[in-house]
């Protein structure tokens, strides 16, 4: 019963190069968060997202970051033209219901990303 | 926008004390709650959740109490252990309105053998 699987643990960018964050949800689960993390910070919503939509990226920079949902696969997390304000560890989470049902999200381990 | 905070970054308590952990949030529509627990280098784990027509739930060695008066949420951990050592976040959203689920900073867990 594999819980939110994110690849990779750790990923190191050169400043101007793409990164690319997987997540796979817990089965039966097909809503996906991705969050953002900085040291001794609470947790940021990025974007929101189910199969093959994005229903809420308010919380995602207009420019440079993407998600995607598809229908079959994991979510993928997109970072174009990496910058050191970048270097972050980022969560995704996944969860049964929509955010307002009242159902827990469950987190995956994280990506650490560091931009050199 | 929302807010989300603890009243404090670290608590420190002996192997085998209660522990208690307070978070105030500040949006009086707020109406579900979540606590979760991060170790270090790992994702936060779900520990108990309350809904805001609850005031008490308790779980395993835990209890959530909710106090919608004064917009106070609390963790209280019985016979405290080692291995809960480690940063303790709560987090609301908003039934109705909320796509986002907010989070406070986290209290740091300390637990003295």
């Amino acid at each position: 019963n594999a819980g939110v699987m994110q690849n990779p643990r750790h990923l190191v960018r050169r400043r101007g190069q793409e990164a690319r964050l997987r997540c796979s949800p817990m089965k039966g689960h097909s809503h996906v968060y991705w969050y953002r993390q900085l040291p001794e910070e609470g947790l940021k919503f990025m974007v929101y997202l189910q199969k093959e939509n994005i229903i809420d990226e308010s919380g995602m920079p207009k420019e440079r970051f993407s998600a995607e949902f598809p229908k079959e696969g994991p979510s993928i997390l997109r970072i174009q033209q990496v910058v050191r304000g970048d270097s972050a560890a980022y969560f995704c989470a996944s969860s049964q219901g929509a955010p307002n049902s009242n159902q827990p999200q469950h987190f995956g381990d994280g990506t650490r990303l560091s931009i050199l | 926008g929302e807010s989300v905070g603890l009243h404090l970054p670290t608590l420190s308590v002996q192997e085998g004390d209660n522990s208690i952990i307070n978070c105030a949030y500040s949006n009086s529509a707020s109406d579900y709650f979540i606590w979760y627990k991060q170790e270090s280098g790992k994702g936060p784990q779900f520990i108990i959740d309350i809904r805001s027509n609850m005031d008490k739930r308790q779980g395993q060695r835990v209890t959530v109490l909710l106090n919608k008066t004064v917009k106070h949420l609390s963790l209280q951990i019985a016979a405290t252990q080692p291995g809960d050592s480690a940063v303790y976040f709560c987090a609301e959203n908003t039934l109705n309105t909320g796509n986002q689920f907010y989070f406070g900073t986290g209290t740091s867990l300390t637990v003295i053998p």
